[in-house]
């Protein structure tokens, strides 16, 4: 099974400064035939389900404000939130779908204002 | 628009079933899995299983193994889930989730609102 692990478990940052999150997978998950990466973000505010943020690594779900962007290739991963806004006040996952199953995600990373 | 919509909360004993039914509505059912994912009061995401939902077959999340049965109704377009010997441990809000089948699938791209389990006794 692919283990995923996010860093920082939480991070308060202020409002219109940049929030970053990482996520890191225990075997790659970029499929070699396509050359993707099989790893999504999500975002979980309280008393909602999740939403699909970003897939493949860096493509924005449709609708989703250009503030946020995925990076990162093979193990390593990142969520950046160009301009944090209030509305960005989160529970944030990684998600690898390469290897499945499992379909594993990370632990969460929960987002507030400073 | 795409719709996955789950039936009602739950209250069990332990040792007790549950069954939860997700109906999914504006999309074509078969060109996408469905999966459940359970989410423990302040816990991250669990993912417990997906199933076929053209064929009918299923994979479940090793924990599971036992007492998770998934089915589907091609006829309805609803997927169920059926979860035994429930303990208390099994407190949890659970959705249904869809995945597009294929390699240009983008993880899950549609969530049901929840359902929310409860066992205690």
């Amino acid at each position: 099974d692919i283990g995923m692990t996010q860093s920082p478990d939480s991070l308060a940052v202020s409002l219109g400064e940049r929030a970053t999150i990482n996520c890191k997978s225990s075997q790659s998950v970029l499929y070699s035939s396509n050359n993707k990466n099989y790893l999504a973000w999500y975002q979980q505010k309280p008393g909602q389900p999740p939403k699909l943020l970003i897939y493949w690594a860096s493509t924005r779900e449709s609708g989703v404000p250009d503030r946020f962007s995925g990076s990162g290739s093979g193990t390593d991963f990142t969520l950046t939130i160009s301009s944090l806004q209030a509305e960005d006040v989160a529970v944030y996952y990684c998600q690898q779908y390469y290897s499945t199953p499992p379909y594993t995600f990370g632990q969460g990373t929960k987002l507030e204002i400073k | 628009q795409v719709q996955l919509v789950q039936s009602g909360a739950e209250v069990k004993k332990p040792g007790a079933s549950v069954n939860i039914s997700c109906k999914a509505s504006g999309y074509t059912f078969t060109n996408y899995y469905m999966h459940w994912v359970r989410q423990a009061p302040g816990q991250g995401l669990e993912w417990m299983g997906i199933i076929n939902t053209s064929g009918g077959s299923t994979s479940y999340a090793q924990e599971f193994q036992g007492r998770v049965t998934m089915t589907r109704d091609t006829s309805t377009t609803t997927v169920y889930m059926d979860l035994s010997s429930l303990r208390s441990e099994d407190t949890a809000v659970y959705y249904c989730a869809r995945e597009l089948v294929g390699a240009t699938t983008k993880g899950f791209d549609s969530w049901g609102q929840g359902t929310l389990v409860t066992v205690s006794s």
